[in-house]
């Protein structure tokens, strides 16, 4: 079982490149989200989807972009990079259930470290 | 909005000792309630959830009550191992099932 797989695990991207962290499950849930980890402060939601064709924002957008063409891929942009995008990037997924909120599943994440 | 406060760590316990860490959440409506684990250089992965009030989730010698009456969802465990050492995040689920997550808590367990 793949579950959620998140690529590359570590970047170092140099002020004003851009790049792309690649996201995928293999479970067909419907719902995907990319969040950012930053030390001692939790994680803040930045995009989220809710099927295919489907994107919106969350806490924290600007700077980075998304698109959902499939229900397995669920990439996140990063058009010019900042110093303040400096973090750990998670992505996860979890699917609607009538009546109930489920779980989410989570990939390893990405460290991202801008210079 | 939605908001989760969680004690501020870390938390260093001895093996064996009694474990609580406290949460309390702001939320509209009836949101469901998590706890997820990270351990180091991992993701988060579910530990125990509870869905409506005076629920009891638990998982692995660990429990949370979701007690609406003081908005809380504290985790307790009776008798911690150095095995049990990461970092805990409270979550919320709101509408639209998105994640609404604490600061986190370090755990260190000494042996």
């Amino acid at each position: 079982n793949a579950g959620v797989t998140q690529t590359p695990k570590f970047r170092i991207l140099k002020i004003g490149q851009s790049m792309t962290l690649q996201c995928a499950q293999d479970m067909n849930h419907n719902y995907m989200y990319w969040y950012r980890q930053d030390p001692g402060m939790g994680l803040k939601l930045i995009y989220y989807s809710v099927g295919a064709g489907i994107t919106d924002k969350g806490e924290v957008p600007n700077g980075y972009n998304v698109s959902r063409s499939t229900t397995e891929d669920f990439p996140l942009r990063l058009e010019l990079a900042a110093p303040s995008q400096t973090s750990v990037y998670f992505c996860a997924s979890s699917y609607p259930m009538t009546g109930a909120n489920t779980e989410a599943f989570f990939g390893q994440g990405t460290r991202l470290t801008v210079v | 909005g939605n908001s989760v406060t969680q004690m501020e760590g870390p938390v260093t316990l001895s093996e064996e000792a009694f474990l609580t860490i406290n949460c309390t959440y702001t939320a509209t409506g009836y949101p469901s309630l998590f706890w997820y684990v990270q351990y180091p250089g991992e993701g988060l992965q579910l530990l125990l959830k509870a869905t409506k009030a005076d629920d009891k989730g638990s998982n692995k010698g660990f429990e949370a009550t979701y007690r609406k009456e003081t908005t809380s969802f504290h985790l307790e465990k009776g008798s911690v191992q150095v095995s049990d050492s990461a970092v805990y995040f409270c979550a919320l689920s709101d509408e639209g099932n998105k994640l609404v997550f604490g600061a986190g808590t370090i755990l260190r367990v000494k042996s």
